[in-house]
């Protein structure tokens, strides 16, 4: 069955260093998004691509945050640098992306520990 | 950003118990979706209700769109050891062409006593 891959699945770092998480996608899916999972809330979407174009970035925090999708398939989700506020599960999720919306697949998640 | 309030935030129950949860939003929203999380992975997709008023079952699980387009319940009949996670309601507002912002309730966690 396809599923959304997630990598890594968990980070330790110290604030002020610089980490990347990377996604692929179902094959296929055209819409691709990163979300921000706090503890004990439900998860906020950060920015939505449309292939390899970003779509809604309003709720990125663009001062540390950055996101590419190159060839409008796998995507990397960038914080430089690190704050302690940061951590939180960070989960990729892809949809196949027409006009109609579609349902998004969640991959697993990469758990982030900001020390 | 948004939330929904989602209630209760947690619930214990018996096994064999029916289950009620339920979502409000002071927006309207075109989309209602009810999710489970399980521990340490992504959100699965269980029921979407596409129109106020539809009922829609999947399995045990039954879900309503409310007529006002601000409310939605999740119903779990018959509980089992395995509905144990944490159940998330979203809404999907209308948008810009394209834009697929999901608002999601902060949770409601299922603690299942076999």
């Amino acid at each position: 069955e396809a599923e959304v891959a997630q990598s890594p699945r968990y980070k330790i770092t110290e604030k002020s260093q610089a980490v990347a998480f990377w996604c692929d996608p179902i094959s296929g899916h055209a819409t691709l998004y990163w979300y921000r999972q706090i503890l004990g809330q439900g998860p906020e979407l950060l920015v939505q691509f449309q292939d390899e174009s970003v779509v809604d970035d309003s709720q990125l925090p663009k001062d540390r945050f950055s996101a590419e999708r190159l060839k409008g398939v796998d995507s990397t989700l960038k914080i430089q640098p690190a704050e302690l506020g940061d951590s939180a599960m960070y989960l990729c999720a892809s949809s196949l992306g027409t006009s109609d919306y579609n349902e998004q697949f969640f991959g697993p998640g990469t758990r982030l520990t900001v020390l | 950003g948004q939330q929904l309030n989602q209630s209760p935030q947690s619930m214990f129950i018996q096994e064999g118990e029916d289950v009620s949860m339920n979502c409000t939003s002071s927006s309207i929203f075109n989309t209602w979706l009810w999710y489970k999380q399980d521990p340490g992975e992504g959100p699965v997709l269980l029921i979407a209700l596409y129109k106020a008023g539809e009922l829609t079952s999947n399995g045990r699980l039954t879900a309503q769109f409310g007529i006002t387009r601000k409310d939605s319940f999740l119903n779990i009949s018959a509980s089992i050891p395995s509905d144990v996670g944490i159940y998330f309601c979203a809404g999907l507002p209308k948008l810009g062409a394209g834009s697929y912002q999901l608002t999601f309730g902060k949770g409601t966690k299922l603690s299942v006593i076999p």
